[in-house]
């Protein structure tokens, strides 16, 4: 069963340094999502993404983040120049196109961040 | 804004005992309401998506039912299996096509 897989499981970072988080989603998807989940709180939307742009993006999402199709499999997610606060467990999503079976987005295991 | 509340924040039941997990939602027309059940440290895994008041969708011990104002998680003779914290979100109409998150119930089912 096709699934989205994201590398690494763990981050951990200095602050004020750059990570990018990679994501390959399920391969015939169109759409594609990044979410965070700081502990023990509910799951944050930050992007979406797609046709190579952003479609649509939260207040958390500011110009410390972006995001890249940098090929035809991955998907990336950049932070600039971390913060404590972004310690986090980051979700990337896809989802098809076409029907209504096509509006589910499915969930990576997800990259867990760790800014010191 | 979107918003989403769920309850209990957590139940506990012994094995075989049956319960309903609630998702009261307000959103600005709604497209789909989903279900996700995450275990811990992994990601949300799809369950269920419903669309219109009176839908329900059932899969093995688990069925979820809309209305116009709530959606239900019913369980039916659960197994420590089902163990997990399940996720309700909203995605609204006319809008982008993020999912608005609960912060979840987590339930333990003991033996």
């Amino acid at each position: 069963e096709p699934e989205v897989t994201q590398t690494p499981s763990h981050q951990v970072t200095q602050m004020g340094q750059e990570v990018i988080l990679r994501c390959v989603p399920i391969s015939n998807h169109l759409y594609f999502y990044w979410y965070r989940q700081i502990l023990g709180q509910k799951v944050e939307f930050l992007v979406s993404f797609y046709n190579n742009e952003i479609s649509e993006k939260s207040e958390i999402f500011d110009d410390q983040f972006s995001v890249e199709r940098p090929d035809g499999s991955n998907f990336t997610l950049k932070i600039r120049s971390t913060k404590l606060e972004d310690s986090a467990m980051y979700f990337c999503a896809s989802r098809g196109q076409g029907g209504s079976s096509s509006d589910t987005q499915y969930f990576g295991p997800g990259t867990r961040l760790t800014v010191l | 804004e979107d918003q989403v509340t769920q309850s209990p924040e957590a139940l506990r039941l012994q094995e075989g005992e049956s319960s309903s997990l609630n998702c009261s939602y307000t959103v600005s027309g709604l497209r789909g309401l989903f279900w996700y059940r995450q275990d811990p440290g992994k990601g949300p895994e799809f369950l269920f998506t419903l669309y219109s008041a009176g839908e329900e969708k059932e899969k093995e011990r688990l069925k979820a039912t809309l209305t116009k104002k709530e959606s239900f998680l019913h369980i039916t003779a659960p197994k420590p299996e089902d163990s997990a914290t399940y996720l309700c979100a909203v995605q609204a109409a006319g809008g982008g096509n993020k999912l608005t998150f609960g912060t979840g119930t987590q339930l333990k089912v003991e033996l």
